[in-house]
């Protein structure tokens, strides 16, 4: 069965400053990967996808993510960070050729302190 | 023109009662979804379904339901609610290709009181 872990339940960073969110999945077959941003109070955006092709991937807001199939991992970083990007990131996976039921990770809150 | 909405924003009820949530997406999308999100923010999905596939999580009560009147919507029933049904619910769609991801709605912050 696949499965997405997400290894820090929380970020801490001061503003301007680089972040990295990471995500490592499991899957026996191929697999698409999301991010996804939840801000306070709001529904889940898509920031960013990798399906195939390029394995760096750049989405909204600034943020790219790294697709490495050899460590099984799909990083998020932004190299400067602002107040704004306060919220609970989650990373997920389909596999190809699946269900089209996503599978998520349980999330990562980033804390952009001023 | 919100692409996924559902109502109500909030719903606060005692144990025991009968409550539906409402959704309907605007994007043309053929599958539609529900997911819990407890307190510690875990997404837990609860329902798939498509116009030719419901998908139902194992794990869900029986209390729950969905219903789908038209491609656009799909509505989720709640029988005699319990505390532990506490949750936001969020309902969300996507194209049936795979890769296209889903939009959210808002969400629904239930509270059984």
């Amino acid at each position: 069965a696949q499965s997405v872990t997400q290894l820090d339940s929380q970020v801490p960073v001061f503003e301007e400053a680089p972040v990295e969110l990471r995500c490592n999945y499991s899957s026996s077959v191929s697999v698409y990967l999301f991010w996804y941003v939840q801000y306070p109070n709001q529904g889940l955006q898509l920031l960013l996808k990798y399906l195939s092709g390029s394995t760096l991937v750049k989405g909204i807001n600034g943020f790219e993510a790294e697709f490495n199939k050899s460590q099984t991992s799909f990083h998020l970083r932004k190299p400067s960070v602002h107040i704004s990007d306060t919220a609970e990131y989650f990373c997920a996976l389909d596999e190809v050729g699946g269900s089209y039921i996503p599978t998520f990770g349980r999330g990562t809150s980033l804390i952009v302190h001023p | 023109d919100t692409a996924v909405s559902q109502t109500p924003k909030y719903l606060v009820t005692q144990m025991g009662n009968d409550k539906s949530i409402k959704c309907e997406q605007n994007l043309g999308h053929d599958t539609m979804y529900w997911y819990k999100q407890d307190s510690k923010k875990f997404l837990k999905i609860m329902f798939s379904y498509n116009n030719k596939e419901l998908i139902i999580n194992e794990t869900v009560p029986n209390r729950f339901s969905p219903k789908s009147p038209d491609k656009a919507h799909l509505n989720l029933h709640i029988n005699s609610l319990e505390l532990g049904d506490s949750a936001v619910y969020f309902c969300a769609s996507s194209q049936e290709r795979q890769g296209r991801g889903l939009f959210f709605g808002s969400g629904t912050q239930l509270s059984v009181l």
